[in-house]
């Protein structure tokens, strides 16, 4: 147990659907992250939150957009995502940026 | 290109050997982290060693870091069939415009024979 719960733990969804996953941590963290993972290629850091405010969009789609509405809690809200867009997605949290990161199970998505 | 590659892309070895896992990077960095995931699972981290520290353990893990070569290693003693995971290194690299951030290699696959 990590501590960073991530919901749902798997995902179907068609092309034009909307989702949210969500991403929840009470280790007192002010750093959250999301990450997708892609077989066959290198974690890609997606969005970062120091205190709730964005700090880094790492050129990533608008069909991905995140939402951090305290401290505790972040998600990321998907609307006409591609086939390219299924893998699994990691939400991770730190004391501070740049310190070891926690990691949740992550959510695994598959489009249809 | 990615800040950190790790070295080999897989390895088998038979419970009791030692696991070496090689990674190198490109840019400064102000310290290396090593991490675990098993299947299915998020990462968990194992070892953060700074780049002042040449040499550092936890266990039986010992990772050592040369900054003159950019490289680092992970050796994993006596190794179990529960150490089976990918293991990733991950640079993190002070940035101007944003601070520190963690670039992350592509893994090893490491899988430990009963």
């Amino acid at each position: 147990e990590t501590g960073v719960t991530q919901t749902p733990r798997h995902l179907v969804m068609g092309m034009t659907n909307k989702k949210s996953l969500k991403c929840e941590q009470h280790l007192g963290h002010n750093a959250m992250y999301w990450y997708k993972q892609s077989a066959k290629k290198p974690l890609e850091l997606m969005f970062v939150y120091n205190f709730k405010e964005q700090t880094e969009n790492n050129s990533v789609p608008s069909r991905f957009s995140p939402e951090c509405p305290n401290s505790s809690h972040l998600f990321l809200h998907l609307h006409t995502l591609q086939p390219e867009d299924s893998a699994l997605y990691l939400c991770a949290s730190s004391p501070r940026d740049g310190q070891p990161q926690h990691f949740g199970d992550g959510t695994r998505l598959s489009i249809l | 290109s990615q800040q950190g590659e790790e070295d080999p892309q897989a390895l088998s070895i038979q419970e009791g050997e030692n696991a070496t896992m090689n990674c190198s990077y490109k840019t400064s960095i102000n310290n290396l982290q090593w991490y675990r995931q098993n299947s299915g699972r998020g990462l968990v981290h194992l070892i953060l060693i700074r780049s002042n520290e040449r040499e550092k353990h936890s266990g039986r893990l010992r990772v050592t870091l040369d900054t003159s070569k950019k490289s680092s290693s992970l050796l994993i003693t006596a190794s179990r069939a529960a150490d089976t995971a990918s293991y990733f290194c991950a640079t993190d690299a002070f940035r101007e415009t944003s601070g520190s951030r963690l670039t992350f290699g592509e893994g090893t696959q490491l899988t430990v024979n009963p």
